[in-house]
């Protein structure tokens, strides 16, 4: 009955390598999110999904790609893994019309060693 | 540059005391403010929200404050409880075009004393 959830819940993973991140929601939400909570416990947006089309891109290095295979799905893929990456991700979703409320999966630590 | 200044870093409180934290914002365009609740190894999770054409919301023990000339805005939690132990985060957005760019403060570490 999860409403958003994301897998890996865990990644450790050597510096240079490829990784990505899954999350997928079944609220019939058309907008999604990935965020970014770095070791301070500091939220920062770093995309937004609208029906498959990107619409918030933060600046974040061109080595985070999302993608987006359907509404329900967000995926990040993380090429050339630096020591900074480490941090713990989330991904959101909400819908285009009516509540303004983002639900949150429970998280992706990602550790680059 | 931080858009939304959170404080207190962190707040002990003792059992049926009541907690407050701050937040302030710069940007005008924002006209939604909500606050954010975050257990350890968890998600954030939705505690309350306002919009700027209020000046208070109330939700059980959480109240939200909203001074907009001030550019300020305030959760209170009644009656503290240490279940209420968690990190929370206020949050500022303006909404367009169907999504909402949650821009949010440090957060505050609150420890709710028996």
């Amino acid at each position: 009955d999860t409403a958003v959830s994301q897998t890996p819940k865990y990644l450790v993973t050597q510096m240079g390598n490829d990784k990505s991140i899954k999350c997928e929601q079944n609220l019939g939400h058309d907008t999604m999110y990935w965020y970014k909570q770095d070791s301070k416990k500091f939220l920062k947006i770093m995309f937004s999904y609208n029906n498959k089309e990107l619409i918030i891109n933060e600046t974040v290095p061109n080595r985070f790609s999302p993608k987006s295979p359907d509404k329900a799905h967000l995926n990040l893929h993380i090429n050339s893994l630096e020591l900074g990456d480490s941090a713990v991700y989330f991904c959101a979703s909400s819908h285009s019309s009516g509540s303004y409320e983002q639900f949150f999966g429970p998280g992706t630590r990602l550790t680059v060693l | 540059q931080q858009q939304v200044k959170q404080s207190p870093q962190s707040l002990i409180v003792q059992k049926g005391g009541i907690s407050i934290i701050n937040c302030a914002y710069e940007n005008t365009a924002f006209d939604y403010f909500p606050w954010y609740q975050q257990f350890p190894g968890k998600g954030p999770a939705l505690l309350i929200a306002i919009r700027p054409d209020v000046s208070e919301k109330k939700e059980g023990r959480f109240t939200i404050s909203f001074n907009k000339s001030a550019k300020q805005f305030s959760l209170h939690i009644m009656d503290s409880q240490p279940g209420d132990s968690a990190t929370y985060f206020c949050a500022a957005s303006p909404f367009s075009g169907g999504y909402n760019k949650l821009i949010f403060g440090a957060g505050t570490r609150l420890a709710v004393h028996p």
